[in-house]
């Protein structure tokens, strides 16, 4: 079955510290990949996707994901954090098929990211 | 330029009731997807519409059903409710070549009692 598993419920840094938030997922072929963040009684927002390419992507608000194909893992990361980062962090797949991106995506479980002052 | 915009933001049913959920897209988006958001879950797939056809599903019972209108408006049906259909219903616009980059509305929290 296909699914994302985001390890960590929560994960707490204090600003100004790097922070990482994990995803892990399980899905065939080549998968495009996503983060979302949901700030609370909002929608969710687009941070960043990686389709090919560098294993690097940059997002919005300085967030960047590494992609590690062998490890089927999209970790979430941002080299300094900001108080205003807390929010709610969604790991998202979308499965591609023969005729190319489903656009359906597959969401984990979400991690809540606190940053501390 | 107005977001995703959905309507109602809250509503609250009991079993057996029947509710419709609506959605407008960003303006230039002509696929419209549903998910279903249950409390401290992440969102799960209902479906998608394109050129007014439903164009994939998820796992959700045929009492899920929808409609795309000609202006690529969007309606979420659910009929006989049951208390786990409770959840915020999150509707997300994009383009066919979007590619998984969906613009997400507020969502209707529905609550079934």
């Amino acid at each position: 079955a296909q699914s994302v598993a985001q390890p960590e419920d929560q994960v707490n840094v204090a600003e100004g510290n790097p922070l990482t938030v994990k995803c892990t997922y399980s899905v065939s072929g080549n998968p495009y990949l996503f983060w979302y963040v949901q700030y609370p009684n909002r929608g969710l927002q687009f941070l960043l996707k990686y389709i090919t390419g560098d294993n690097l992507v940059k997002g919005s608000y300085g967030f960047e994901a590494e992609f590690n194909k062998s490890q089927t893992s999209f970790h979430l990361k941002k080299p300094s954090a900001l108080v205003s980062d807390s929010a709610l962090y969604f790991c998202a797949v979308s499965p591609t098929l023969a005729g190319g991106n489903t656009g359906k995506l597959i969401f984990g479980q979400g991690t809540t990211l606190q940053v501390k002052p | 330029d107005a977001g995703v915009t959905q309507s109602p933001t809250h509503l609250i049913k009991t079993r057996g009731q029947q509710v419709t959920l609506r959605c407008s897209p960003k303006s230039g988006h002509d696929t419209v997807s549903w998910y279903q958001q249950a409390l401290g879950q992440g969102p799960q797939f209902i479906f998608q519409y394109y050129e007014e056809e439903e164009r994939q599903r998820g796992n959700f019972p045929d009492r899920f059903s929808g409609h795309q209108f000609p202006n690529y408006s969007s309606e979420l049906n659910v009929n006989a409710l049951l208390l786990g259909d409770s959840a915020l219903y999150l509707c997300a616009s994009s383009t066919e070549l979007a590619a998984g980059e969906l613009f997400f509305g507020e969502g209707s929290r529905l609550t079934v009692l």
